[in-house]
């Protein structure tokens, strides 16, 4: 099992509509847990970190944490066609210096 | 500076020549990672530094790479007698965290390797 697993996509969506892009992660202590989004040839950028069981929300983005079923969500309200991108799950390693592990990630088109 | 700065860009290499891929962090960040991404997948970690200190090489793939931040600043990713899989764009992060807090990296644009 990958430690950090993503539906890789692509995702299309219309917009306006909701996005739903989904992780799993095999570490069950790990405490912090993060998105990036990745625009086609360009590096990844922060977009959202969670730390708690809940949602935590910012702007039109929603994450969403389960750590008993080692899940966490990114909700894209009112999507754009400008959140057209690659999303990356990353998950830094319990404990040490946190060595950060990234999904495959999730390809969203979001339709005009 | 206000970036991670990588250098160069773009890189085409010959099969069996070695190249060098250089990094300078965010200044005052102390630890450095460098990530190997391949079309399609996401990053996958090759190597941390903290400050000088290389205290995770385990995800380099082969004894034909290698890196270095002697000084605990700029980083170079060195690769011996590239090979066509090790085309891929390197990718290059720092953060100021060290071992507590959470580890948010800001990333370089990346060098594209292409070997022939």
């Amino acid at each position: 099992q990958k430690e950090v697993e993503q539906n890789s996509g692509p995702l299309s969506v219309p917009e306006g509509a909701i996005a739903s892009l989904n992780c799993t992660y095999s570490d069950r202590v790990s405490q912090s847990f993060f998105w990036y989004r990745q625009y086609s040839g360009k590096s990844p950028e922060l977009i959202m970190s969670i730390y708690s069981n809940g949602d935590k929300e910012d702007g039109r983005f929603t994450a969403q944490l389960n750590k008993a079923s080692q899940y966490v969500s990114l909700l894209i309200r009112d999507s754009q066609p400008s959140d057209s991108a690659t999303y990356l799950c990353a998950v830094p390693n319990s404990g040490g210096y946190q060595k950060v592990t990234f999904g495959t990630g999730t390809k969203l088109q979001v339709i005009p | 500076g206000a970036g991670v700065s990588q250098s160069p860009r773009y890189k085409v290499a010959k099969r069996g020549q070695d190249v060098a891929l250089r990094c300078d962090p965010i200044s005052g960040h102390v630890s450095l990672f460098w990530y190997q991404q391949a079309l399609g997948q996401g990053p996958e970690f090759l190597t941390y530094f903290q400050n000088e200190a290389q205290l995770d090489k385990s995800g380099l793939p082969s004894d034909r790479f290698f890196a270095e931040r002697p000084e605990g600043s700029v980083s170079t990713l060195k690769i011996q007698r590239t090979q066509q899989e090790d085309s891929a764009v390197y990718l290059c992060a720092s953060s100021r965290q060290l071992f507590s807090g959470a580890n948010v990296l800001t990333f370089g644009a990346g060098s594209r390797l292409t070997v022939l």
